[in-house]
């Protein structure tokens, strides 16, 4: 069991430029989150999967937000032009039961 | 709507003294799980502890334990002896309605743990 992991763990972008961020969770947990966390505040559902398929997306995952997570295993959340507002620790979280175990993040900033 | 709140945005305690954190909640669901997240500055989030919302016995790991009343639907979490390593962000947390287990979270209570 090596933990969740996400890559990159910092990402500096200019407003306007699309991001891609991934996540690798624990081999055996089918379960896979998107949360977002912003300074000062507690993190906020996005996305999650069951294997490969999308069951559940929050109002917060606008147009520009798509996630995928192709053959169950690894997950990417893509941002097309990203705004300002974007600028957060995005979390991948995974589980097989009601534990959630989370990664590191990655923190985006937007310039 | 489901919500968490955490009313003490920053504490504070001695080194081996002991703390408690409050939280509390708002569901229609009867039974569902509870959950204290710690965020230590710069790392990961761990979970520090979770009950079961049918099992009245408090939840219990170590130095930290929860007061869990589920009639007035608070989930306060007691750390003893508190040590340096404590002094973190904490997060309340409980799976939304209907959901697949994402979770909701409150806003966080900074902890620090001073010498």
């Amino acid at each position: 069991d090596t933990g969740v992991s996400q890559n990159p763990r910092h990402k500096i972008t200019k407003r306007g430029q699309n991001v891609t961020f991934r996540c690798d969770p624990i081999s055996e947990h089918n379960r896979l989150y998107w949360y977002r966390q912003t300074l000062g505040q507690g993190p906020e559902f996005l996305t999650y999967f069951q294997n490969e398929a999308q069951l559940e997306k929050s109002r917060l995952l606008s147009d520009r937000f798509s996630a995928e997570r192709p053959k169950g295993s690894f997950s990417t959340l893509e941002i097309q032009r990203t705004e300002q507002g974007d600028s957060a620790m995005y979390l991948c979280a995974s589980s097989s039961g009601q534990l959630e175990y989370f990664g590191p993040g990655t923190r985006l900033t937007v310039t | 709507a489901q919500t968490v709140t955490q009313s003490q945005p920053e504490m504070s305690v001695q080194e081996a003294e002991t703390v408690t954190l409050s939280c509390t909640y708002d569901t229609s669901e009867n039974n569902y799980y509870l959950f204290w997240y710690k965020q230590p500055p710069s790392r990961q989030m761990i979970l520090v502890i979770r009950q079961e919302a049918y099992k009245q016995q408090n939840a219990t790991e170590n130095r930290f334990s929860v007061n869990f009343q589920k009639a007035a639907k608070s989930f306060s979490l007691k750390i003893s002896d508190s040590q340096l390593g404590d002094t973190a962000m904490y997060f309340c947390a409980f799976p939304g309605r209907g959901s697949q287990g994402n979770l909701i979270f409150g806003k966080g209570t900074k902890l620090s743990v001073k010498p």
